[in-house]
């Protein structure tokens, strides 16, 4: 099975900043690597596809790059909505695993 | 609106079994792919299971194989998950998932989720 290690694990931040949350997959994965937002109670929301790719509805201010095991998500101005926990997850074969959630915090 | 909406969770005991459902709505369920999603309190979300869009195709994660069984009723928009030998570990919020048409496998619709605690 395909490993996907997160990092951090938690993040705090403030209102305007620029985050970055990294995943390694634990072999290549091509492109094939998903961005999640998860709130309290809620489900998990789809942000990026393929590695890159906005989901639609999505504000631009989210974007995604990368490509075989390293990969990143950017947020670049926060805002309050935005704190969340976020998920990578791969896609390139079953099973489908996430990596273990990155916290993002208001500083 | 398109959703799926998820039903069947609660307390069981050790060892039993449970039928979890999830029903699909505004979209051409028998069209896609659907997929099961666990996350233990507190914890991340783990991949359960998937099942074709004609059922024929189904595959599991290690810690469910052998003991989950996912399936689906085209005919009533209608996504299964019977869960049997049931073990504390099993305990967390299941969502059923849906798995867009594109190419780029990702997960498009998710619902509210349905809680199964084994104690």
């Amino acid at each position: 099975d395909i490993q996907m290690t997160q990092s951090p694990s938690s993040l705090s931040a403030s209102v305007g900043d620029r985050v970055t949350i990294t995943c390694r997959a634990s072999q290549s994965i091509s492109r094939y690597l998903n961005w999640y937002q998860q709130k309290p109670g809620k489900a998990p929301k789809l942000l990026i596809y393929a590695a890159s790719s906005l989901q639609s509805g999505v504000p631009s201010r989210f974007s995604g790059s990368g490509s075989g095991t390293d990969f990143t998500l950017s947020i670049s101005s926060l805002q309050p909505e935005d704190f969340a926990t976020y998920y990578c997850q791969q896609s390139n074969s079953s099973p489908y695993t996430f990596g273990q959630g990155t916290k993002l915090e208001i500083k | 609106q398109v959703q799926v909406v998820e039903s069947g969770g609660g307390v069981v005991q050790p060892g039993r079994s449970l039928r979890l459902s999830c029903a699909a709505s505004e979209f051409t369920f028998s069209a896609y792919t659907m997929h099961w999603v666990r996350q233990a309190p507190g914890k991340g979300l783990e991949w359960v299971a998937v099942v074709s869009y004609n059922g024929n195709s189904k595959y599991y994660a290690d810690s469910v194989k052998g003991r989950f069984t996912i399936s689906r009723d085209n005919s009533k928009n209608t996504l299964y998950l019977q869960m049997n030998r049931l073990r504390a570990e099993d305990t967390a919020v299941y969502y059923c998932a849906r798995q867009w048409l594109l190419p780029e496998i990702a997960f498009d619709i998710w619902g509210q989720g349905t809680k199964v605690t084994v104690s």
